[in-house]
């Protein structure tokens, strides 16, 4: 059972470079989440996805976009890095409220 | 400010001790989760209390919901070195609306 799968688990970009992270969960789950969490410090929601089809602002969503490409897959893309967005991110996804959030191991991001 | 404001941020203890660590909000929440991570890896949920009042016993670890909903505790006795980790707290304040996390507190449990 695979869960949440992400990919890469590192990159280093460039500033003004783009790119996408891809998450993926095989759960069958309506809702997915993008987060990311800086050092020592809790998670911050970018964006998430309630269910296929739609996609919300969470509390820091500047300099980010998201796909919820079907109910399996969702992406965030970098279109123009920041030094500001070197964080880990991790996606996560859950069947509906008040049940558990199950998290990919996260991808590792630098932008120097 | 974070919607969710975890106390202590930081905490170092001995084993044998016990120790709570808060989890406190201004708003109403219809339910909230306590999750632990490890180096590396992505947080993995403890428990989830639901209605206000309500405590949840997980071996050592007691988890309380406040009776207005808008806080939440968790206590451990008799820390061990496996407890070392970072304890999120997360809420949801509408059913089904976004899950959103305080700032987490770090444990470290010395032998």
């Amino acid at each position: 059972n695979a869960g949440v799968t992400q990919t890469p688990k590192f990159q280093v970009l460039k500033t003004g470079q783009s790119m996408t992270l891809q998450c993926a969960q095989d759960m069958n789950h309506n809702s997915m989440y993008w987060y990311r969490q800086d050092p020592g410090m809790g998670l911050r929601l970018i964006y998430y996805s309630a269910s296929e089809g739609t996609t919300d602002k969470g509390e820091v969503p500047n300099g980010y976009n998201v796909s919820r490409l079907n109910k399996r897959e969702f992406s965030l893309r970098l279109e123009s890095a920041a030094p500001s967005q070197t964080s880990v991110y991790f996606c996560a996804s859950l069947q509906g409220a008040m049940v558990e959030a199950f998290f990919g191991q996260g991808t590792r991001l630098t932008v120097v | 400010t974070q919607l969710l404001e975890q106390s202590p941020q930081f905490l170092s203890i001995q084993e044998g001790e016990n120790l709570t660590v808060y989890c406190n909000s201004s708003s109403v929440f219809s339910s909230l989760q306590w999750y632990r991570q490890e180096p590396g890896e992505g947080p993995v949920l403890l428990v989830t209390v639901v209605t206000g009042g309500e405590v949840k016993k997980l071996k050592r670890l007691t988890f309380q919901f406040g009776d207005a909903r808008k806080d939440s505790s968790l206590h451990i006795t008799a820390a061990q070195p496996g407890d070392t980790g970072l304890y999120l707290c997360a809420g949801e304040r509408n059913a089904g609306n976004m899950l959103t996390f305080g700032g987490g507190t770090r444990l470290m449990v010395k032998p």
